[in-house]
């Protein structure tokens, strides 16, 4: 099983800042990673799919990056929407999620 | 716009089966451009994918849940359905159904997602 971790569990980043999260693979999964943003009470949501494609109706302040191990969701400009839950996922080699990244207000 | 809905029992006694139905709306179970997912989430923890089903009835399970895993299809009704036979607390999670997309020979992302339903393991 390809294990993802992801880094830091915590990012504190007042609004209007950059915030740039981690997920590290066990193995290489190529470009075939995920990545995810979920509020409380709701489901998650697409961001990013083939490492660094938006999904459809994303905003562009929304980048990744990365291939093979190493991985790297930028969020340009924080907005207040955005403090949430972020969790990265590959698809190379069955499917595993990351244990997650929160994003809190500073 | 496609959504999908999960339905269930929310409290499931130890030892006994799991079953959850999902319906899609919006757009066809029937695509042959999709599958269909199972995704769980235990409370405050991460995201563990139980299984996913095309519309022939094909299925591809997590190998650590297989043997205790059913995944069925109802094309007539726009459902799938998961089966967890054998539950005990650590089954206890946020189950959620989602569209699976599969992208150059992968069993890719999921997009998009139910709002999921809670399913309690207890006596």
């Amino acid at each position: 099983e390809i294990v993802m971790t992801q880094s830091p569990a915590t990012l504190s980043v007042s609004p209007g800042e950059r915030a740039t999260l981690s997920c590290r693979a066990s193995q290489s999964v190529s470009s075939n990673l995920a990545w995810y943003q979920q509020k409380p009470g709701q489901a998650p949501r697409l961001l990013i799919y083939g490492a660094s494609t938006r999904a459809t109706g994303i905003p562009a302040r929304f980048s990744g990056s990365g291939s093979g191990t190493e991985f790297t969701l930028t969020i340009s400009s924080l907005q207040s929407e955005d403090f949430a839950v972020y969790y990265c996922q590959q698809y190379h080699n069955w499917l595993t999620f990351g244990g997650g990244t929160k994003v809190e207000i500073k | 716009q496609l959504q999908l809905q999960e339905s269930g029992p929310g409290l499931v006694k130890p030892s006994e089966t799991l079953p959850l139905t999902c319906t899609v709306s919006g757009g066809s179970i029937r695509s042959s451009t999709y599958y269909w997912g199972w995704i769980r989430q235990p409370p405050g923890r991460g995201l563990e994918w139980i299984g996913t089903i095309y519309y022939s009835g094909s299925t591809y399970y997590n190998p650590s849940l297989k043997s205790r895993v059913t995944i069925s299809v109802d094309t007539s009704k726009n459902q799938f359905s998961l089966k967890l036979t054998s539950v005990t607390a650590a089954d206890t999670a946020m189950y959620y159904c989602a569209r699976h997309i599969y992208s150059n020979i992968y069993y890719a992302w999921f997009d998009p997602w139910g709002q999921g339903t809670l399913v309690t393991v207890s006596s």
